[in-house]
């Protein structure tokens, strides 16, 4: 089974400042897909970004881009210039490719809790 | 506008009652999720549908039961066998195809005491 580890279960940021939360996750497949979703206050559950692990670039979306690297098995979220809407609990998931079974369910970490300090 | 409607926003129970959570998409997406947070801990799978009429438990699924009996619907029922019911819970959504990111209710608060 797959796991997720987010090792950071806090971190704070300078408003316009930049901040790296990390994943790590561990996988035999080679085929599979990684997520950041971000769950303000609110609680809703956002997608921020997604990464398919076949492909060797960077996703990026706006200010948000991931630090990918497959061989290590790590998949970071880089915030640029951090607003303070971007406080949240924020949280990394792992999708497998295959088609069969529980495999289409999310897997995810425990979640790092991003406060943006004005 | 399409999305995921989670109802109530907040419920409670009496400790021994059987509670039903409501999900209603209009997505048009096959597969069908509910989820449970507690503090500190990401998203546990409690049951996921990929098609109407059939279901699979997930890593958490004792004291708990779902039905599927229409694409838009997948409601989510805590038996009082499920010991520790109190927590947030999540139904989400995807088209199902392997790059399909999941979609999310609002969630639903359930306090039993």
């Amino acid at each position: 089974a797959q796991t997720v580890t987010q090792s950071q279960p806090e971190m704070s940021v300078q408003e316009a400042e930049t901040v790296t939360l990390s994943c790590t996750y561990d996988t035999s497949e080679s085929d599979y897909y990684l997520f950041w979703y971000k769950q303000p206050p609110s609680r809703q559950m956002i997608l921020v970004i997604r990464q398919e692990a076949y492909k060797q670039q960077n996703a990026t979306e706006n200010r948000f881009s991931v630090n990918f690297q497959k061989a290590a098995k790590s998949f970071s979220l880089k915030i640029s210039d951090s607003q303070l809407g971007d406080a949240a609990m924020y949280f990394c998931a792992y999708r497998s490719s295959i088609s069969s079974g529980s495999a289409r369910q999310l897997t995810f970490g425990s979640g790092t809790q991003l406060t943006v300090l004005p | 506008d399409g999305g995921i409607t989670q109802s109530p926003k907040y419920l409670f129970r009496k400790e021994g009652q059987n509670v039903t959570l409501s999900c209603e998409q209009n997505l048009n997406h096959d597969a069908m999720y509910w989820y449970r947070q507690d503090p500190g801990q990401g998203l546990r799978l409690i049951y996921y549908s990929q098609i109407v009429n059939d279901f699979q438990k997930g890593d958490i699924a004792e004291g708990y039961s779902v039905s599927r009996e229409k694409k838009e619907s997948f409601p989510l029922t805590v038996t009082s066998a499920q010991k520790n019911p109190t927590a947030f819970y999540l139904c989400a959504t995807t088209l199902g195809l392997y790059n399909s990111p999941l979609h999310f209710g609002n969630g639903t608060r359930l306090t039993v005491t």
